[in-house]
């Protein structure tokens, strides 16, 4: 079966430093994946996608940027954190041929201080 | 453009009785609606989608959903409402345009009373 790992599951950091998230699926390949941002428990801000190795879509560019350096591999940086960085971030996958529902990560709680 | 709406911030409903989550969209073309489920502090969970077919599509947990595609909706529902199905809800549709974009409604609150 497949599951979806994200880390960590919350982070605390000054504005101004680095980030780092990642996200891994396991049992699939080629997958379709997806990062978002939920503000304040309500609505999902699609921030990247990917359908590909090295194929990034940027949805919201501001000071964020993804990287898919392995297939079932997903990673959310930042250089500098922005206060309003803050936020629920989801990683989720999809599978890449035809239409599917999507599967979320456990997400990250990321606050910037 | 293809878009999602979920007109009701948050629904409250008594324990036992029946209910209703709406949601209308726009798309250009067939429309492959979802409906997703998120607790406090987790990730979304899928609870049921429409491709094609029956208009009433079955999903996880007992809830359904109905495809009306002269109203342009997909209202998610249950016969009888339980306290622990109380959480957030999402309506999405998939893009259209040839992206792979998944488009979200803005959520609905369900709380059910004891």
């Amino acid at each position: 079966s497949q599951t979806i790992h994200q880390w960590p599951a919350t982070l605390v950091q000054p504005v101004g430093s680095p980030l780092s998230l990642e996200c891994t699926v396991e049992g699939t390949s080629n997958p379709n994946l997806y990062w978002y941002r939920q503000a304040a428990g309500r609505g999902l801000q699609l921030l990247f996608y990917s359908v590909g190795i090295g194929q990034i879509s940027s949805e919201v560019p501001q000071n964020l940027s993804a990287s898919r350096p392995q297939d079932r591999q997903f990673i959310l940086s930042s250089k500098k954190l922005l206060l309003s960085d803050s936020g629920f971030y989801l990683c989720a996958w999809t599978r890449g041929q035809g239409v599917s529902e999507q599967y979320f990560g456990p997400g990250t709680r990321l606050t910037v201080t | 453009a293809q878009s999602v709406a979920q007109p009701e911030d948050q629904v409250n409903v008594a324990e036992g009785n029946p209910l209703t989550v709406k949601c209308t969209y726009s798309v250009s073309g067939n429309p492959y609606l979802f409906w997703y489920v998120q607790y406090p502090n987790r990730g979304l969970q899928f609870l049921l989608k429409y491709i094609t077919g029956d208009n009433l599509v079955k999903g996880s947990y007992g809830f359904e959903a109905e495809f009306n595609k002269s109203q342009t909706s997909f209202h998610l529902k249950k016969p009888s409402a339980l306290v622990s199905d109380s959480a957030l809800y999402f309506c999405a549709v998939r893009d259209h345009s040839g992206t792979y974009k998944y488009i979200f409604g803005t959520g609905t609150r369900l709380k059910v009373l004891a």
